[in-house]
């Protein structure tokens, strides 16, 4: 079964670092691109960027440049999101997806969603 | 950049019911639209890319169409599970990817 695990929910206070993680299994991790997908009840669903875990290639949407860094470990089939300072406005719920290809340019494969609570 | 506006942003409908729920892009985006279903507490789940192709598993009463900039998924024969939110997605050669707001679909 093709699956992406996703670490817990985080409460975090302004400032602080963190990074979560996505895992996959099921299928060769370092072949397909993970993407990140923010959702919040004001904005909805919003692209992130990606990675190429076999040789850590990242995209940035132009939203998300400088704000996060995204990384692969390929040997543990894990990826991450890292934020080095973060701000109230990065309270959301974060998914990883699987993105399907050039033949299935769509997130066929989703994670539960890591929920990051950022607040003094 | 290509904004999606979905309409409407919410309905109600009776089982046995066709839905229909419209993704209009503001700029001409071929076949470039995907549909997306997500329950309440879930992660969405894909039910149609490239505008008309039906993911693997998803039921046939899920269809969608459409080209350029209007888009439609219907849904033939409303099931209880298929309340939720569903979701259009735009995608470019810039490998960017927009979302519309979402329809809300509800029981009546």
């Amino acid at each position: 079964e093709v699956k992406l695990e996703q670490s817990g929910a985080e409460v975090k206070k302004p400032g602080d670092s963190l990074k979560i993680s996505c895992k996959g299994s099921g299928y060769k991790f370092s072949s397909q691109w993970i993407v990140w997908v923010r959702q919040t009840p004001g904005k909805g669903l919003e692209y992130m960027g990606m990675i190429w875990p076999g040789d850590s290639e990242t995209k940035y949407s132009q939203s998300f440049q400088g704000q996060v860094t995204i990384s692969a470990d390929n040997s543990i089939s894990t990826a991450y999101m890292h934020w080095y300072s973060l701000e109230a406005s990065d309270s959301a719920l974060y998914f990883c997806a699987r993105h399907g290809g050039s033949k299935k340019v769509a997130f066929d494969v989703w994670g539960p969603g890591t929920m990051v609570t950022v607040s003094s | 950049d290509i904004q999606l506006t979905q309409s409407p942003s919410s309905l109600s409908a009776s089982l046995g019911d066709r839905v229909t729920i419209t993704c209009q892009a503001s700029h001409d985006i071929n076949n470039y639209l995907n549909w997306y279903q997500q329950k309440p507490g879930k992660a969405p789940k894909l039910l149609i890319y490239d505008a008309s192709k039906l993911e693997v598993g998803v039921p046939s009463r899920f269809s969608g169409s459409g080209f350029g900039t209007v888009f439609t998924l219907t849904i033939t024969t409303l099931q209880p599970e298929d309340v939720a939110t569903y979701y259009c997605q735009q995608y470019n050669n810039h490998a960017t990817y927009t979302f519309g707001l979402g329809t809300k679909l509800e029981l009546k």
